[in-house]
Order: structure tokens, then sequence, then C-alpha cells
């Protein structure tokens, strides 16, 4: 199957510091990318809809100018916290779209976030 | 608006017997919808999709059913084994949109 990896796999950071999570597609060429945040115990939450050479559509209540998404190449979006506090603490995980074949989303492995 | 629902948090399965995973959605304008499965601290991982053109897939122990008329789709893995043990999503998209919508998971537990 698709392998979609996400680096780091986990952040420790101060707060106020700002943090980048990379996103990248292995083994295909994703022009869509997302990101999501995932609270413990609940569902994956939609933050943002990465285009790859265009601006990222945000969901409703994210700040663009916290959560910062670049989406360079056909492989690699990433997403930058900028300065981080403590509730920005999270599982962040992103999902690649392969629309070669079945249209489906294959997921990262995800980044754990803690801010001190 | 909870679009997508899955309405049983946990579900406790014997080893060896069929587990049944239960999502229902609202939205009419669904055409596929996805089956995760995913582990504490890692991302979901795709176990099997179902376009609305269908009314079933399979693939291995993983069987999905979708009746569009009610608005419902299950997953059934059987046997089940120990490994199944994890969270399970179920998710929906529209016709022309990118993104999914996901459930609220539920959590699986096979007993030996």
């Amino acid at each position: 199957g698709a392998v979609v990896s996400q680096h780091p796999s986990r952040v420790i950071c101060k707060s106020g510091t700002s943090v980048k999570i990379e996103c990248r597609s292995l083994d295909f060429q994703a022009t869509t990318m997302f990101w999501y945040r995932q609270f413990p115990k609940q569902s994956l939450m939609l933050m943002a809809t990465s285009n790859e050479g265009s601006k990222a559509t945000y969901e409703q209540g994210v700040e663009k100018d916290k959560f910062l998404i670049n989406h360079a190449s056909l492989t690699l979006s990433t997403l930058t916290v900028t300065s981080a506090h403590p509730e920005d603490s999270s599982f962040y995980i992103c999902s690649a779209r392969d629309t070669s074949g079945t249209d489906t989303q294959y997921f990262g492995p995800g980044t754990r976030l803690t801010v001190l | 608006d909870q679009q997508v629902k899955q309405n049983s948090p946990s579900l406790s399965v014997q080893e060896g017997r069929i587990s049944i995973l239960n999502c229902d959605y609202t939205n009419s304008m669904f055409d596929y919808f996805l089956w995760y499965k995913k582990y504490p601290a890692e991302g979901p991982t795709f176990l099997i999709s179902i376009s609305s053109i269908k009314d079933k897939n399979e693939d291995g122990r993983f069987t999905v059913f979708l009746n569009k008329s009610a608005k419902h789709l299950s997953l059934h893995i059987v046997p089940s084994q120990p490994g199944d043990s994890a969270v399970y999503f179920c998710a929906a998209s529209g016709q022309g949109a990118q993104k999914l919508v996901f459930g609220q998971g539920t959590r699986l537990t096979i007993n030996p």
C-alpha cells in the first residue's frame, strides 16, 4: 500500500517557539494533503487541506497565521506551528490523497507535540 | 452536526468470532466510504473502502456493506484475531469533495 511518512514523530518545545512538521508521500505523488489534529479519546479533526502550488484551505476555527502550511512539491507538505503554546500540545496527523488509483487517503504515523 | 456517526464507542468480541462495526451517515451526497484502523499514538491505517455504486466490498477477512437507503454501512471482520484490537473509524466523502468526514470511532477488543 501507499506509504506516508511524518517527521518528527515526537517533539517537545518551549512555549513561544515554532515547530515544523514534515509530511511526505513516499511512493506516490499527492497533489492534495491534509492535516488533522487528534485530542485524547476523540476523532480526527481536519485542520486544513494542503494543495500543491497553491494556498491551503483552512477549516473554520483554525488560525491560518498560527498553523502555516506549505505544499511545495508533489510529495512534501509542511505544517509549522508558530509561537506554540501549551494548548497546542496534541497529536498531529497528515494524510495524502492518492488519485492514481482508488482516490484513498493514506495517513502518516503522526507527530506528538508537547509544548512546555 | 455529526454527519458520520459511530454509535458504539466500544465492542468486545471473542477471538474467532465475527466482529461487526456499524456506521451511519446523514449526508446523501456522500458517495465514497472508508474504514480505518488506528492504534494509540499512530496514524490511521486504511483497511477497505466502498463506492456508492456498490453494496458490498470484500478483502480477505474484511467486508464492508453499504445500505444507501438506510444511510448505513458496516464492517465485518471474520474471523476476529487479537491483532484486530484497535479503534476503527469510518469516514465518508462527497461527490467532488476531497476531504473526509470521520465518525467518532469504535474501540474493538478481541478477547482470547
